[in-house]
Parts: C-alpha cells; sequence; structure tokens
C-alpha cells in the first residue's frame, strides 16, 4: 500500500455544489497531515493543517479518522476558482504527497 | 518577509549535462525539502536537510545530489542528465523537521532536458 493514497478524479461538478475528497494513509506516514491546493504549473500552496479531529476554514472543512487512516476534505459552495488539483499530505519527517485529485468546477 | 525562492525559473539542458538547482528557505527556516513533480503527478520525495546535515533521501539515483550551507540555502545538483529529469523541481520550506511543522513551496524550476 502507498504512503499516501488519492482518487485522481477529476470530478467535475457544478458551480455552488458541495464536493468531498478522501485520503487514505499508511501507518508510516503518519504524525501530521494537510491538504495543498496545486494550480496548473504553479507551486502547492499551504490550504490546511489537519490536526487531531479537523478543522474548518470558512467554506473548507478537513477531517481525520485516525482509526480508518483516512483524511478528507469538504468543500462548500464551490467557486469556479476552487478549481485545482488539491494534494493531500502526510509529515512525519518527510513529507509525503498523494497523487492529487483533479477538480473542475462548472459554470 | 520573502518568501522561498528558487532559481533558476526555467532551464533547458541537453542529455548528459549537469545541472545546479538552487533554493533559499524563509528566513528563520532550517529545514529544505527537494521534490521532483512530473506532470499528472503528485511532488515526489528526493531529498531533506535540516541543520546542514541530510535527514532523509527518497528514491532516486546516486546522480541526484545536494547540500544546505550555513545560511541554510540549498542546492540540488543531477549529473548526466536523461529525458526522464525533465520536471517542476519543487523546494520546500519549514521552520523545523518534525512533521507538525508545515511546509512552503518555491515557485519551482522547471527543468526541460533534450
Amino acid at each position: 500500500r502507498k504512503e499516501v493514497e488519492q482518487d485522481p478524479g477529476p470530478f467535475n461538478v457544478p458551480e455552488g455544489a458541495t464536493v468531498a475528497f478522501n485520503c487514505t494513509y499508511s501507518n508510516s506516514a503518519s504524525q501530521s497531515f494537510f491538504w495543498y491546493r496545486q494550480d496548473c504549473r504553479k507551486e502547492p500552496k499551504l490550504l490546511m493543517s489537519v490536526y487531531s479531529s479537523g478543522n474548518e476554514d470558512g467554506r473548507f472543512t478537513a477531517q481525520l479518522n485516525r482509526a480508518s487512516q483516512y483524511i478528507s476534505l469538504l468543500i462548500r459552495d464551490s467557486k469556479l476558482s476552487d478549481s485545482a488539483t488539491y494534494l493531500c499530505v502526510g509529515a512525519r519527517v518527510k513529507i509525503i504527497f498523494g497523487k492529487g485529485t483533479r477538480l473542475h468546477i462548472l459554470p | 518577509d520573502a518568501g522561498v525562492t528558487q532559481s533558476p525559473t526555467h532551464l533547458i539542458k541537453t542529455r548528459g549535462q549537469q545541472v545546479t538547482l538552487r533554493c533559499s528557505p524563509i528566513s528563520g527556516h532550517k529545514s529544505v525539502s527537494w521534490y521532483q513533480q512530473v506532470l499528472g503527478q503528485g511532488p515526489q520525495f528526493i531529498f531533506q536537510y535540516y541543520e546542514k546535515e541530510e535527514r532523509g533521501r527518497g528514491n532516486f539515483p546516486d546522480r541526484f545530489s545536494a547540500r544546505q550551507f550555513p545560511n541554510y540555502s540549498s542546492e540540488l545538483n543531477v549529473n548526466a542528465l536523461l529525458l526522464g529529469d525533465s520536471a517542476l523541481y519543487l523546494c520546500a520550506s519549514r521552520w523545523g523537521q518534525g512533521g507538525r511543522t508545515e511546509a512552503f513551496f518555491g515557485q519551482g524550476t522547471r527543468l526541460t532536458v533534450v
């Protein structure tokens, strides 16, 4: 099993809808988790840190389920500008990225 | 405050040549990591340096090497370039080396090997 796994998508979602991504991880990747957003041909940018039971920032909610070894990202009231690739990250000493989930918000 | 800076931003090299990529972390950050990202994939871990010592190495051949300087800047060297080395090379800056410290990325160096 790979350390961090994501569904590559693409997820094609109408504007205003709610979309959720899951990411699974193996034991070796676990200490902290993050979601990064990456626009085409740009560097990844930190979207949210996911500590303990999760956190919320505006339209974005991240959850961590250590028992089932998955992390989720929920985006409510999606905007066209949310179109990007979302990278799930597990961090210990080194940072391990998933392959990313592509999201297209449709007008 | 300046963010993570990488140079050059774009580079074209010929097979067999050598390349050096540079990264300056955020002021106060002591950890620098290097990643390779090919189109359609997530970044792949190459090296991590903390306090000028190598703290981790990914599954890359010995043609890849790196170092960190006393001012915490870092260089990534790739020898005997192959076509498959064409990718976006990303540098990540962290304050510490523990899992709870967030990483911030430079804009990357886009390397094309022809």
